[in-house]
């Protein structure tokens, strides 16, 4: 049973330029959420899906920012224009809706540094 | 509004010492869930427990144990001689169901740990 995966590790780029990353689910996993972390802080919550449906975005997450699930198997999370500010770890984690909460299982992250 | 506090920046212990990891939480809801997630320095967060809130019993797991306790919103995780191998960053997490009906996890800012050998 693979864990959840995410392409590419780090990612370097220049300001104003788009980003692209991946993030591949358990394969059973229904649900799918992408976090942000900074230096020192916990994740941020910023997009949830369930399935192909993007059911919740947070405030964090600009007009800049897009994400994608086709088919309800992988996601990507677009960052257009970038600045210096996004420069952060992004975390991918998926869940299997079920009774209660569930428990979400964490990828290892992107590290994005914005030049 | 829902919030995780984790008071203790960074924690440095000697080898088979034994340590606690604070959590204070903060919600109005009735039904929560309270993790522990484990963030090693090549930076995946690796699931530990789970707790809801309707379950107080303390729960052990090897050398880790956690301390459940609503009356003080508290979620306390202790490492019970500790192992170099422990050193990582240690986050509390409170899951919640907003308006919307999606299900959202708030961290804390997490707690450092080095075990020293």
């Amino acid at each position: 049973d693979t864990g959840v995966s995410q392409d590419p590790r780090h990612k370097i780029t220049k300001r104003g330029q788009n980003v692209t990353f991946r993030c591949d689910p358990i394969s059973e996993h229904n649900r799918l959420y992408w976090y942000r972390q900074t230096l020192g802080q916990g994740p941020e919550f910023l997009t949830y899906f369930q399935n192909e449906a993007q059911l919740e975005k947070s405030r964090l997450l600009s007009d800049r920012f897009s994400a994608e699930r086709p088919k309800g198997s992988f996601s990507t999370l677009e960052i257009q224009r970038t600045e210096q500010g996004d420069s952060a770890m992004y975390l991918c984690a998926s869940s299997l809706l079920g009774g209660g909460a569930d428990t979400q299982y964490f990828g290892p992250g992107t590290r994005l540094t914005v030049l | 509004a829902q919030k995780v506090t984790q008071a203790q920046t960074e924690i440095s212990v000697v080898e088979k010492e034994d340590v606690t990891l604070d959590c204070v939480y903060e919600t109005r809801d009735t039904t929560y869930y309270l993790f522990w997630y484990k963030q090693p320095p090549s930076g995946e967060l690796v699931f530990l427990i789970r707790r809801n809130s309707f379950d107080e019993q303390n729960e052990i797991s090897g050398r880790y144990s956690w301390n459940f306790q609503k009356s003080t919103s508290s979620f306390n995780f202790t490492i019970t001689a500790s192992q170099v191998v422990d050193s990582a960053v240690y986050f509390c997490a409170l899951s919640f169901i907003t308006q919307g009906g999606s299900e959202k996890l708030v961290f804390g800012k997490g707690t450092k740990l080095t075990v020293n050998p």
